[in-house]
């Protein structure tokens, strides 16, 4: 099956205590994305990556890394989170650009981060 | 960036009665311009896009319309049932694939 995956669902940490968020997909995706949602305020991008080795930032990079060392995965890494970075955050893959024809995102099921 | 407003925020509707969720943008340079559905406990999934050289797409009971020059377009569902109250985002790339998001509109279909 076609389809994003993400690890771990739920994650509940403390501050500064460095994590990771995997993200993969089955689909041989060049673009890959993530995103952090909350009330309000919609998705807005964070970061996002073209092909394997090229990110760059969203729209809301501060805090966060990513690194892209092959096509399948794009792991976000919080290495020193902060109660402002509790939210749900999602990884979105696609196979081309908004500017071809055939363009459509997909969006993995969300990860629901708290940081206390 | 991208500038994206959308309205209304939340919505309810009778069921049967039509829906019609509104985004605004800013860059003129922009050309695609699609809508998600979100579920509880789901991610945004793609419903239907347009992009810039049409001005209306349809799907079934869901359809898109566009208008450039005043830089808005619209969510129209009709027949409305209760599998389609969901949060809608619209949605606008920027340079690359930047993606800038509306804030989102809970549709609630009252039985």
């Amino acid at each position: 099956e076609a389809q994003v995956t993400q690890n771990p669902r739920y994650l509940i940490t403390v501050t500064g205590k460095k994590l990771t968020v995997t993200c993969s997909q089955n689909m041989n995706h060049e673009y890959m994305s993530w995103y952090r949602q909350d009330p309000g305020l919609g998705l807005r991008q964070i970061y996002y990556s073209m092909n394997v080795e090229v990110t760059d930032k969203g729209d809301v990079p501060e805090g966060y890394k990513v690194s892209r060392k092959e096509k399948r995965n794009f792991p976000l890494i919080l290495e020193s989170p902060s109660p402002n970075q509790t939210s749900l955050y999602f990884c979105a893959s696609s196979l081309t650009s908004p500017g071809d024809l055939s363009y459509e995102q997909y969006f993995g099921p969300g990860t629901r981060l708290t940081v206390t | 960036g991208e500038n994206v407003e959308q309205h209304p925020s939340t919505l309810s509707v009778q069921e049967g009665d039509s829906a019609v969720i509104k985004c605004t943008y800013s860059d003129s340079a922009s050309n695609y311009f699609p809508w998600y559905k979100q579920e509880l406990g789901k991610g945004p999934q793609l419903i239907i896009d347009i992009r810039s050289n049409v001005g209306e797409k349809k799907d079934q009971r869901i359809a898109v319309t566009l208008n450039k020059t005043a830089k808005h377009f619209s969510l129209h569902i009709t027949e409305t049932q209760p599998e389609d109250s969901a949060v809608y985002f619209c949605a606008v790339p920027g340079w690359g694939n930047q993606f800038y998001f509306g804030t989102g509109t809970s549709l609630t279909v009252i039985p």
